[in-house]
């Protein structure tokens, strides 16, 4: 299958600070990219659903402020997560697709541990 | 929401065929059945999909229901490192062809 990299794998960053999260789709161009949070013993939540060169589309109850993505290639997407609380501590995944098509499989990356202290 | 149900929990004997059944009553007629796994702490890896056809791959073999209300992910041999949670997620447009996960099936392989 096709590879998606993450980086950082993980990440501790102090109270009130921002950290940004890439993505990478290192063999195919990904026109869409969405990005997942997991909280521990629980599932994937979708957070959001960016398409190159366009706004990131968010889910009910992700505030936008706080989680900006950026998918300014087709090979690249970002998330910042600003002002970090300690509640934000989580595993961050992306996954990306060479199209927005139902029958087009996504793959994940390896995801990011992100610790807030 | 996930328009899935899966059992919570399976366990499958190393060497034998892993079937984990999947229910998706709901399904519209042009929403596409995925299946993807999880290891601990790593992110989900892609395993198969299908839309009506019964699909096969070097992982795993998918079973549609002719009424497409539930599938079945078939592992033929399993090893001790297909342990993990097992997503079936029913993907389309009303959905803006997102990928919603449900809770999944922990599928342990004992030997």
């Amino acid at each position: 299958g096709a590879v998606v990299s993450q980086h950082p794998s993980r990440v501790i960053c102090k109270s009130g600070t921002s950290v940004k999260i890439e993505c990478r789709s290192l063999d195919f161009q990904a026109t869409t990219m969405f990005w997942y949070r997991q909280f521990p013993k629980q599932s994937l939540m979708l957070m959001a659903t960016s398409n190159e060169g366009s706004k990131a589309t968010y889910e009910q109850g992700v505030e936008k402020d706080k989680f900006l993505i950026n998918h300014a290639s087709l090979t690249l997407s970002t998330l910042t997560v600003t002002s970090a609380h300690p509640e934000d501590s989580s595993f961050y995944i992306c996954s990306a697709t060479r199209g927005g098509l139902m029958n087009t499989e996504a793959f994940f990356g390896q995801g990011t541990r992100l610790t807030v202290v | 929401d996930a328009k899935t149900t899966q059992p919570t929990s399976m366990d499958c004997a190393e060497g034998r065929a892993a079937n984990l059944p999947c229910n998706h009553s709901t399904i519209s007629g042009n929403e596409y059945v995925y299946w993807y796994r999880q290891i601990h702490s790593q992110g989900p890896q892609y395993i198969i999909h299908g839309l009506k056809n019964n699909e096969t791959n070097e992982m795993a073999s998918l079973i549609i229901t002719e009424d497409r209300k539930s599938s079945t992910l078939i592992l033929p041999h399993a090893t001790l490192r297909d342990t993990a949670v097992y997503y079936c997620i029913v993907r389309g447009s009303e959905y803006g062809n997102k990928l919603v996960f449900g809770a999944g099936t922990i599928l342990r392989v004992k030997s």
